[in-house]
């Protein structure tokens, strides 16, 4: 079963970018693709974007397409998500998803990371 | 974008009653579509996926049902763990445009 596990929470001023990792463990990496879903204060899910490690290649949100990017690193099975071009509305619990079942429906789930976006 | 629409926003109902809930997709997703429970602080949980298959551990009294752009999730008898809020989310295109419907809150009467 595959695990996964998120970076602390951040705080970023507007204009900034952030970084945040997904660790997994358990199952195997290459096979599954990783997806970032965020949810705002008291809204709703985004799907904002995914990697499929054993191809490399990733897709991406049209909303989010110039500010994302999404990176891995097979030798410590982490994968990255950079968001650039912060404002508020960037401030979301950002959690890393994994589906094992079938794909696009995910039943694997980080504990999310916060980021704040403040001046 | 295939825009999911979910209703009602908030269902109000008591222990042991029957919930139904509604996602409605702008355009035929086909039966690709889960639904997810989610309570406060947590992770989402994926409850159904293919519109009618539980995933694993789900309790039978969740039941998924519909195809193009009408789908239904029922709880047939709520249980106090149940009171929580339910997106549904589509996965018909490729290369992904996945996207998630608003939302319905189950709140206790």
């Amino acid at each position: 079963q595959v695990q996964l596990v998120q970076s602390g929470a951040e705080v970023r001023k507007p204009g900034s970018s952030v970084k945040v990792s997904c660790k997994a463990s358990g199952g195997t990496f290459s096979n599954y693709a990783i997806n970032w879903v965020r949810q705002a204060p008291g809204q709703g899910l985004e799907w904002m974007g995914g990697v499929i490690p054993v191809f490399g290649t990733t897709h991406y949100a049209q909303k989010f397409q110039d500010r994302l990017t999404i990176t891995t690193d097979g030798s410590t099975r982490t994968t990255y998500m950079g968001l650039s071009s912060l404002s508020s509305e960037d401030t979301a619990v950002y959690y890393c998803a994994v589906a094992t079942v079938a794909r696009d429906y995910f039943d694997c789930w980080g504990q999310g990371t916060l980021v704040t976006v403040s001046s | 974008e295939i825009v999911l629409t979910q209703s009602p926003a908030t269902l109000s109902l008591s222990p042991g009653e029957r919930a139904t809930l509604s996602c409605r997709a702008s355009q035929s997703v086909s039966s690709y579509l889960a639904w997810y429970q989610q309570k406060p602080g947590q992770a989402p949980r994926l409850l159904i996926y293919d519109a009618s298959s539980r995933a694993t551990g789900i309790p039978a009294r969740f039941t998924g049902s519909g195809s193009g752009t009408d789908f239904t999730l029922t709880i047939s008898s709520l249980e106090p763990e149940d009171f929580a809020v339910y997106y549904c989310q589509q996965r018909s295109s490729w290369p992904p445009k996945l996207t998630f419907g608003g939302g319905t809150k189950v709140e206790i009467k």
